[in-house]
């Protein structure tokens, strides 16, 4: 079956500590996203990028980094300079230009201790 | 600039009554506007999505919704709750010309279904 992957569900980690979380998708989609969710805040977008090797900061970028080297892969790095890493986070995947449709993983949930 | 305001943080309904969401937007531009369900831990789904054909849209699960454009609106509704509704809805919002990057999610609204 065609998706998104998304691991490890949940990851704890302490403070000063760089995270990557993986996201992998099997639809052939050109394009990806990288949201995070608080509760009461709804979806905040990180980045996104539009074809390999190209990606675009989202409206929270501060702390985070990207990389997007092959079509099916787009981890997203959680780093010490993120003031407040602890949410849930969320990959998505569309096809390149289209009307907004999103498809989701399932999420992975950083704690910060 | 675009923005979405879902009304009511929580909902809840009794089971086999009518559920309905509210939803209003803004845009400078014709919109095309989504609703997303997401259940506890999991990622979001489209329940359905307005793109300027039909202003009355049926999505998945018995869910259905119309663009009023006069009232800047697009409430979900479902005839009659089911326990299995129970869950969180996103509005959503995006420029046709602009596509997903610049997709604006309401706040979210969480369906409680009593028995």
């Amino acid at each position: 079956d065609g998706g998104i992957t998304q691991s490890p569900k949940y990851l704890f980690r302490k403070e000063g500590q760089n995270v990557t979380l993986s996201c992998e998708q099997n639809l052939n989609h050109d394009a990806m996203y990288w949201y995070r969710q608080d509760p009461g805040q709804g979806l905040r977008l990180i980045y996104y990028s539009q074809i390999v090797n190209d990606f675009q900061k989202g409206d929270i970028a501060e702390g985070y980094s990207v990389s997007r080297e092959k079509k099916e892969s787009f981890p997203l790095t959680v780093t010490s300079a993120q003031k407040n890493p602890t949410a849930f986070y969320l990959c998505a995947s569309s096809l390149h230009r289209n009307t907004g449709e999103l498809f989701f993983g399932e999420g992975s949930r950083l704690t910060v201790l | 600039a675009q923005s979405v305001t879902q009304l009511g943080s929580h909902v809840s309904v009794s089971e086999g009554a009518l559920v309905l969401l509210r939803c209003n937007y803004s845009s400078s531009v014709p919109p095309y506007l989504f609703w997303y369900v997401q259940y506890p831990n999991q990622g979001l789904q489209l329940l359905l999505k307005y793109t300027s054909a039909a202003t009355l849209v049926k999505g998945i699960n018995g869910f259905e919704a119309e663009f009023k454009k006069s009232e800047t609106s697009f409430h979900l509704t479902k005839p009659s709750a089911h326990m299995s509704d129970a869950a969180e809805y996103f509005c959503a919002v995006s420029d046709p010309q602009q596509g997903a990057q610049k997709l604006v999610f309401g706040q979210g609204t969480r369906l409680t279904i009593n028995p």
